[in-house]
């Protein structure tokens, strides 16, 4: 059974940085990509990134670029996301997904990680 | 990046009802179209890929339709855990991929 399970809920001030989790399990790791979405509150889904662990190649939504890291470590079937510089705008849910090579659709979700930024 | 345009915005439909939803791409993307549910609290699920393809263990009261541009999800009799949010996602592109802003469907 494919499952993502992700790091539990993060509370941080503005200004602090944060890296959070997507374990993978029960499918290659390394020959699906890994996506994250975020939904801010009472709001839809926005498409943040993505990256592919076979050889760690990894894309940016144009909102997004600049603003956090997406990472994977193969040793470990995780992928990662982080930011150096929380605003208090970044508070959201945060869910990673999985998706085929090319252009597929999210076959497998996580349960979502709540960040909450407050000073 | 191609726009994803849905609606209604809420739709109210009593149980054992029709719930038809709309979604409208800014360009074709010929029938990489996906749905997912997003019941109360939980994470989003995929309902429907290839733009009328149901998922592994979704019901056939589910069913997609359309290409290019206009696209459809029906619920052929709606039951209550279908109360949820429903968003489309185009694919075609998919760097970025983008996301309609969802349709709320309850029980009337």
């Amino acid at each position: 059974e494919v499952q993502l399970v992700q790091s539990g809920g993060e509370g941080r001030k503005p200004g602090e940085s944060l890296k959070i989790s997507c374990q993978a399990s029960g499918y290659s790791f390394t020959n699906y990509w890994i996506v994250w979405v975020r939904q801010m509150p009472g709001k839809g889904l926005e498409w943040m990134g993505i990256v592919y662990p076979g050889d760690s190649d990894t894309r940016y939504g144009p909102s997004f670029r600049g603003q956090v890291t997406i990472s994977a470590d193969t040793s470990v079937s995780t992928a990662y996301l982080q930011w150096d510089s929380l605003k208090a705008s970044d508070t959201a849910m945060y869910y990673c997904a999985r998706q085929g090579d090319g252009g597929r659709p999210f076959d497998s979700w996580g349960q979502g990680t709540l960040v909450t930024v407050s000073s | 990046e191609i726009v994803m345009t849905q609606s209604p915005a809420t739709l109210s439909v009593s149980p054992g009802e029709r719930a038809t939803l709309s979604c409208r791409a800014s360009q074709s993307v010929s029938t990489n179209l996906a749905w997912y549910q997003q019941s109360p609290g939980q994470a989003p699920r995929l309902l429907i890929y290839g733009a009328s393809t149901r998922a592994t263990g979704i019901p056939a009261r589910f069913s997609g339709s359309g290409s290019g541009t206009e696209f459809a999800l029906t619920i052929s009799s709606l039951q209550s855990e279908d109360v949820a949010v429903y968003y489309c996602q185009q694919y075609h592109h998919w760097v970025p991929v983008t996301f309609g802003q969802g349709t709320k469907v309850e029980i009337k």
